[in-house]
């Protein structure tokens, strides 16, 4: 079983659709939450970074964290065609490496 | 101000031959991270030095090793190339060493290497 589960899409939304991705992780001792964004061709940039439980919003972007279920969800409202990307999700203990998800390929379409 | 800049952007290698791929960090940054994404796949902790010393290694085989230089750049080599050696390596450049509530690595663009 992977530490970081994700489901890797593709997700084919319309404009304007509210998008939800979603990663589960079996790591107990995860407290550093984060949500990457990567082109193609590109390396990932980071969107949304969480401590611990809780939501953290940012403009249309939105970051929750349920350690008790160890399930993690980055919304993303009033999708754009320039959304469409893959969304990486990586955690850590505090250590200084990230565990990442596969990644979900996202397409948002006008 | 420069990001994170890697060299060579493409690479192409035969299998059994070696590898040398350049980071440059961002200025200011001493940590430097190194990542294989396989296409497909999340990025694979490869490697993290900071302040010229290992920190820490991902479950890769001694074929991989790096190093970090006094002016805070890093090398990532690879030998005896296989063909599930073709990936995107990434490197990433922090402050610090990060164990404080705020993740700041800032990722290059990576290096796309083929073994053929």
């Amino acid at each position: 079983q992977k530490e970081v589960e994700q489901d890797p899409g593709p997700l084919s939304v319309p404009e304007g659709a509210i998008v939800s991705l979603n990663c589960t992780y079996s790591n107990s001792a995860f407290q550093y939450f984060m949500w990457y964004r990567q082109y193609s061709r590109k390396g990932p940039e980071l969107l949304m970074y969480t401590y611990s439980s809780g939501n953290k919003e940012d403009g249309r972007f939105t970051a929750q964290v349920d350690k008790s279920s160890k399930y993690i969800s980055l919304f993303i409202r009033d999708s754009q065609p320039s959304d469409s990307a893959t969304y990486l999700c990586a955690m850590s203990a505090g250590t200084d490496k990230l565990i990442f998800g596969t990644g979900t390929r996202l397409q948002v379409f006008p | 101000d420069a990001g994170v800049t890697q060299s060579p952007t493409h690479l192409i290698k035969t299998r059994g031959q070696h590898v040398t791929l350049r980071c440059s960090p961002i200025s200011g940054h001493k940590s430097v991270s190194w990542y294989q994404q396989v296409l497909g796949q999340g990025p694979q902790f490869i490697f993290q030095y900071y302040e010229k010393e290992e920190r820490g290694r991902g479950n890769f085989p001694d074929r991989f090793s790096a190093r970090q230089f006094p002016n805070y750049s890093s090398e990532l080599n690879v030998n005896a190339l296989l063909l599930g050696d073709s990936a995107l390596y990434l490197c990433a450049s922090s402050l610090e060493r990060v164990r404080r509530a705020d993740y700041g690595y800032t990722f290059g663009s990576g290096t796309r290497l083929t073994v053929v």
